[in-house]
């Protein structure tokens, strides 16, 4: 069964920590994505990456980074967290390929991420 | 503009009902595939069904089917025979060319009413 997991489902961190939230995949998929949802803005981009050490800024970078020195595992950092950094966190990956061919975004259960 | 528009942002409908999502997208390009995901209240993302823009047929997936109207540049879901484990939130998107990014909507939120 493909698989995509992330280290927290759960996660409350204070304003200022640094925050580590990981991402595996073990479908051998070149892309990596980061997302957050909130309520009413549907999914946004954070990063993603096609490649070991590529990325690539999404629609909202500010305030994130992020890290893929394995191809199964990409990592997104809060350097220091903010209250409105609080939301839902989804990882997703997918393979490269002509659009028209599929190769859809496999997702992992995200992460509530609660900073206080 | 946006890529990916869902203008309903709430459905109901009532048990072994059909219920249509409407989905519309913009893109330049030949070659793009469209998707559909449901979001349950538990938060993963299930993939449902996907429509190439070279396919003939509309896509379909068990009870899910994909009206997809090239021209009007529409790719609608249609759920059959809803169930209350239908209720979700539900998501088109959009990728292009050779482009590696996804394109999302802002999601539709579906109620099945027994």
């Amino acid at each position: 069964d493909v698989k995509v997991t992330q280290s927290s489902r759960y996660l409350v961190k204070r304003t200022g920590e640094k925050v580590f939230l990981e991402c595996v995949q073990d479908m051998d998929h070149e892309n990596m994505f980061w997302y957050r949802q909130d309520p009413g803005l549907g999914l946004r981009l954070i990063y993603f990456s096609y490649d070991v050490k590529m990325k690539e800024k999404g629609d909202i970078p500010e305030g994130y980074s992020v890290s893929r020195e394995k191809k199964e595992r990409f990592s997104l950092i809060l350097e220091s967290a903010s209250t409105n950094q609080t939301s839902m966190y989804l990882c997703a990956s997918s393979r490269s390929g002509l659009a028209g061919d599929g190769n859809e975004q496999f997702f992992g259960p995200g992460t509530r991420l609660t900073v206080l | 503009a946006q890529k990916i528009t869902q203008t309903q942002p709430g459905m109901f409908v009532q048990e072994k009902e059909a219920v249509t999502l409407d989905c519309t997208y913009d893109t330049s390009d030949q070659s793009y595939g469209l998707f559909w995901y449901k979001q349950p209240s538990s938060g993963e993302m299930i993939f449902l069904i996907y429509q190439g823009s070279y396919d003939e047929q509309n896509a379909t997936e068990g009870r899910y089917s994909l009206n997809f109207q090239k021209a009007r540049k529409s790719a609608n879901l249609v759920i059959s025979a809803s169930q209350l484990g239908d209720s979700a939130m539900y998501f088109c998107a959009m990728r292009e060319g050779w482009g590696n990014q996804f394109y999302f909507g802002t999601g539709t939120s579906l109620t099945v009413i027994p």
